[in-house]
């Protein structure tokens, strides 16, 4: 199965900041990588699908970029309602397979 | 659209629990829906989907031969069975639906999460 790599684990920033967390694919899944963002006590909310394809609704803050192996996700200007954790999910290969988070605390 | 999960399980090893899910805001068949289980502490295992149109699935092999996912189209309801409970299976079960239908396997939305726990 494709094993994907977060990091960092976790993410000590200050708002306002920029941030860049990042997802790697043991072999290449293309671009059918996928961003959700989670927050305590609750479901995972999606970001970004196709690597770089912001989901209805999500800021402009939010990007995705990468290919093949080496994935990021950026958070232009970091706000208060971003401190969560956040994984990538591959869907090139079954079974489908997520990595183990990045967590954005507050600094 | 949206997901609304059965409440939160107590089962004994070796049982076995049944968390639905029922959708709305949608046309059910529209749609793949897929089950994922996150453990205490821990992060996301995809467990199986079904596709409600045919009932056709596919699950992980980790849960094949204990896992069971049905989708009602009479009620607009998911189904995921798993047996032969064991303490490792104590975690939030969680079902989303792909509108896409597995163009690009996107989980938008998510159900509130079941909260499964299994102790003797």
């Amino acid at each position: 199965e494709v094993v994907l790599t977060q990091s960092p684990a976790t993410l000590s920033v200050s708002p306002g900041e920029r941030v860049t967390l990042s997802c790697r694919a043991s072999q290449s899944v293309s671009s059918n990588l996928t961003w959700y963002q989670q927050k305590p006590g609750q479901a995972p909310r999606l970001l970004i699908h196709g690597a770089s394809t912001r989901a209805t609704g999500i800021p402009a803050r939010f990007s995705g970029r990468g290919s093949g192996t080496e994935f990021t996700l950026t958070i232009s200007s970091l706000q208060s309602e971003d401190f969560a954790i956040y994984y990538c999910q591959q869907y090139n290969n079954w079974p489908l397979t997520f990595g183990g988070g990045t967590k954005v605390e507050i600094k | 659209v949206q997901l609304v999960q059965s409440g939160a399980e107590v089962k004994k090893p070796g049982a076995t629990v049944k968390i639905s899910c029922r959708i709305s805001g949608y046309t059910f068949t529209d749609s793949y829906i897929h089950w994922v289980q996150q453990a205490p502490g821990k992060g996301f295992e995809w467990v199986g989907l079904v596709d409600p149109e045919d009932g056709e699935t596919f699950y992980e092999e980790k849960f094949q031969g204990r896992v069971t996912i049905t989708a009602d189209t009479s009620t607009d309801t998911a189904y995921m069975e798993l047996s032969s409970l064991r303490s490792e299976d104590t975690a939030v079960y969680y079902c989303a639906t792909d509108l896409s239908r597995g163009v690009d396997y996107r989980f938008d939305p998510w159900g509130q999460g079941t909260l499964v726990t299994v102790s003797s």
